[in-house]
């Protein structure tokens, strides 16, 4: 019953670190996304793949990339942290275009700081 | 653009309490609109869906109402407790470029006290 699951749960990095956050579904689903969410402002959409070997930017991409391994996997990559990435990113995946009226199932999300 | 405004921000009620929370929108064109419970710490939990074509989705004792003309969708809560408390986020999905988008609220915190 995994669902969608994201590593790690907790992250400290300073300044300048790279890194890394995994997400991996196990529903067959066609989409998956990464968001993060910041008090006050709500889930932001990050980045996102309609399907598997495509990926588009969302509403807040500056200073992260993504690729989708393959079907099940999703990663997203802060190449110089800054404060300002300092968040609460989670993974959620779905069917996609061909069942927009299907729920997206999120992950536990991922605790980030940088300092 | 798609905003999504959630009121009241926080709530506070007795258990046993009938509580509404409120979501509106600004942009018609959507799929559906979804409810979401977060607690403390942890992911988002689908708890309603409702499409674009219906006014109402039930689940156990919560109600979802849906008025995608005037951009509104409401969350009805009978018999509140405990363990309802929560952050309630609603969200609306529409198209965007090669997949489709949610465009999500800040939440109502609840909190149902004993």
């Amino acid at each position: 019953n995994a669902g969608v699951t994201q590593t790690p749960k907790f992250q400290v990095l300073k300044t300048g670190q790279s890194m890394t956050l995994q997400c991996a579904q196990d529903m067959n689903h066609n989409s998956m996304y990464w968001y993060r969410q910041d008090p006050g402002m709500g889930l932001r959409l990050i980045y996102y793949s309609a399907s598997e070997g495509t990926t588009d930017k969302g509403e807040v991409p500056n200073g992260y990339n993504v690729s989708r391994l393959n079907k099940r996997e999703f990663s997203l990559r802060l190449e110089s942290a800054a404060p300002s990435q300092t968040s609460v990113y989670f993974c959620a995946s779905g069917p996609g275009t061909a069942n927009p009226n299907q729920p997206q199932h999120f992950g536990d999300g991922t605790r980030l700081s940088i300092l | 653009k798609q905003e999504v405004t959630q009121i009241p921000a926080a709530l506070s009620v007795p258990e046993g309490e009938n509580l509404v929370l409120n979501c509106s929108f600004t942009d018609s064109a959507i799929y559906n609109l979804q409810w979401f419970r977060q607690d403390p710490g942890k992911g988002l939990t689908s708890l309603l869906l409702i499409q674009s074509s219906q006014r109402e989705q039930t689940s156990g004792r919560l109600n979802a109402s849906l008025d995608k003309s005037s951009g509104r969708s409401t969350l009805y809560i009978a018999a509140s407790q405990p363990g309802d408390s929560a952050t309630y986020l609603c969200a609306v999905r529409a198209r965007m470029g090669g997949g489709n988008k949610l465009t999500f609220g800040t939440g109502t915190q609840l909190k149902v006290e004993l």
